[in-house]
């Protein structure tokens, strides 16, 4: 059972627009959120996270939504560049287990000029 | 400023051959994690660390073995490959701090392909 989940595999958007990406998770157990994006041939790199306390956290042109009622979270990019295309990884950690994590399946966003 | 390093890139191997992946850090990071990324899927953990001399499994773990000798180095072992394992590893490290949100810090990968 798919504790994390991203449903879009992928996400086309014009650049100068909002990208929308979403994440569902099963367990009520986790307690922080963070999203990684990841460029080909390399590593992921972390983004931006929200705590279960709170329902939005924003950091520039990034905003994390949460909504712990439907389990489910957001990253909104505001305006959207050609350099945000990515794959992009939701993660959720319990409160039970410091630091590791559940990664989703990834939503590749592709932001055209 | 290195961050987390993982050797080798790439890497052929023959089915029944064995290897070993590298992974350092230099940040003292206490948590250390292994995972593989498979065609179209997340990360999945095979085996993680929570300090030095210490090791546990994660979601994947059959087939793998890993050693943390010291605290900057995590090393995974395949004793007898199998093409099932032909996948990229990605190297993770993160602090411990209860309470808070730990980001992984992650290598770049090895890509490992088994014929």
């Amino acid at each position: 059972d798919q504790q994390v989940k991203q449903n879009s595999p992928s996400l086309s958007v014009q650049e100068g627009r909002i990208s929308i990406l979403n994440c569902d998770y099963t367990n009520s157990m986790f307690d922080y959120f963070l999203w990684y994006k990841k460029y080909p041939a390399e590593g992921p790199t972390f983004l931006i996270s929200i705590s279960s306390i709170k329902d939005k956290n924003e950091d520039g042109r990034f905003t994390v939504f949460l909504n712990k009622s439907a389990k489910h979270l957001s990253l909104h990019i505001v305006p959207s560049q050609p350099g945000d295309s990515a794959v992009y990884f939701c993660a959720a950690i319990p409160n039970t287990n410091a630091g590791k994590s559940t990664f989703g399946d990834g939503t590749t966003l592709t932001v055209k000029p | 400023n290195a961050g987390v390093t993982q050797t080798p890139k790439f890497r052929v191997l023959k089915t029944g051959q064995s290897m070993t992946l590298l992974c350092a850090q230099d940040m003292n990071h206490e948590y250390m994690y292994w995972y593989r990324q498979d065609p179209g899927m997340g990360l999945r953990l095979i085996h993680y660390s929570v300090g030095e001399g210490t090791t546990a499994k994660g979601e994947v773990p059959d087939g793998y073995n890993v050693s943390r000798l010291k605290k900057q180095n995590f090393l995974l072992g395949l004793e007898s490959a199998a093409p099932s394992q032909t996948s990229v590893y990605f190297c993770a490290s993160s602090y411990s701090v209860p309470g808070q949100e730990q980001p992984q810090h992650f290598g770049d990968g090895t890509r490992l392909s088994i014929l």
